[in-house]
This record gives structure tokens, sequence and C-alpha cells, in this order.
């Protein structure tokens, strides 16, 4: 089955300071891939999706993530942070034959200090 | 347009108790999933759903029961409660999986 990697648990930033969530991917079929945002005791919102086409995907908040087919990675960007995005995020990887099977990383806990 | 509405938001049990989990959504999507989220681990896919009638198991099924019989609610069932299945509960649903999910607000569960 497909799995994911979030290769930090904490990414502690300044505010306007740019900054970079890693995410990789493993499997042996073409995936689909998403970044969503956890704020604290809500649920989940998404934030970008990659299903096909262009591998640079623009999102909410102003969020940006590459799709590296070579390396297996969805890394998620943002040039300048805000207090505001202070959360946690989750990189997911579907398999296109399946869907509902969507598999998610352990999380990336962004903290924002002013 | 509510989305997604879990209820409840909190629940205790006592270990050997059932419950039911509710959820509904009013988008009229056909995918819904249940996940539950423990520090560290991330979401893990207990059961899904692709339709009425139509369910199957994910990533931690055991223990928990599930049914589709209309497209809005997706009930989640703990047959005998266990510790172990302490844990935040998310519900999602989506048109089609691949254009992402809409989750709800989560059931904080404790089994005592």
């Amino acid at each position: 089955a497909q799995s994911v990697t979030q290769l930090d648990s904490q990414v502690p930033v300044f505010e306007e300071a740019p900054v970079e969530l890693r995410c990789n991917y493993s499997s042996s079929v073409s995936v689909y891939l998403f970044w969503y945002v956890q704020y604290p005791n809500q649920g989940l919102q998404l934030l970008l999706k990659y299903l096909s086409g262009s591998t640079l995907v623009k999102g909410i908040n102003g969020f940006e993530a590459e799709f590296n087919k070579s390396q297996t990675s969805f890394h998620l960007r943002k040039p300048s942070v805000h207090i505001s995005d202070t959360a946690e995020y989750f990189c997911a990887v579907s398999v296109s034959r399946n869907n509902n099977d969507m598999r998610f990383g352990a999380g990336t806990r962004l903290t924002v200090k002013p | 347009n509510a989305g997604v509405t879990q209820t409840p938001k909190f629940q205790v049990l006592k270990t050997g108790q059932s419950m039911t989990l509710q959820c509904a959504q009013d988008m009229n999507h056909e995918y819904m999933s249940w996940y539950r989220q423990d520090p560290g681990m991330g979401l893990r896919l207990i059961h899904y759903s692709v339709g009425a009638g139509i369910t199957d198991q994910g990533e931690v099924p055991n223990g928990y029961n599930v049914s589709r019989s209309t497209t809005e609610d997706f009930p989640l069932r703990l047959l005998s409660a266990a510790p172990s299945q302490t844990s935040v509960y998310f519900c999602a649903s989506s048109y089609t999986g691949r254009d992402g999910y809409t989750f709800g607000s989560g059931t904080r569960l404790t089994v005592v």
C-alpha cells in the first residue's frame, strides 16, 4: 500500500520568513497527493492537491507545492508566513485506482514566532 | 449548508461499553470515510464507503463496524470499547476522492 513520510515533526519559523514542509511518498502506481491543514481543535481543511499535469500546484492562503516524481516528494512551501499559519500540516496520498484509501503522514507542527 | 456534522463532540466510555459515533453530510457526496487521529501517528483510515450499501475496511478496522444505508449518513459503531480506542475520530466525505475530502470537526473519545 502507499505510504507517506513527513520528514519534520516540528518546524519553528519567524514571521515573514519562508518555510518548506517536506513530504515523501511511496507507491508502486500513480498517485494523487494532498496537503491538509488542521488548526487547534478543528477538523482538517484541504490546502491543495496534485492530480496530474503541472508539477507546481497553488493552494489557499499563499501555499504552493511541487510534485517531484523522481524524488517521490511533494514539499509544501510559502514565501512569507504569518502568525495565523501556526497549525498542524498533513501530507496525504491516494492511488489513482482507489481514491478512497487515502494515507496520511504523521504531521508537521508549524509554529510561527513574532 | 452544514458540511460534515459529527456527534457527539466528546464522549467518555467505560471499557466494554458500546456506542455509535454519528456522521452526516448534506453535500450529496458518495465517498465517506472514518479516521482516527493519535499523537505522532497522523490519521489512520478505519472504514470507508463509496456509496449507499457499500463499505470496506481501511488500515485499522478491528473493533469497529460501519453501515451506509443512505447517502447522507455513515455511523461508526464501537462494539466493545477498549482503552486503545481512546482517540479523536474524524468523519470525512468527498464527491470522488480525488477532489479532496471535507472533514467534520471530530469526536474526542476517552475509554476508561
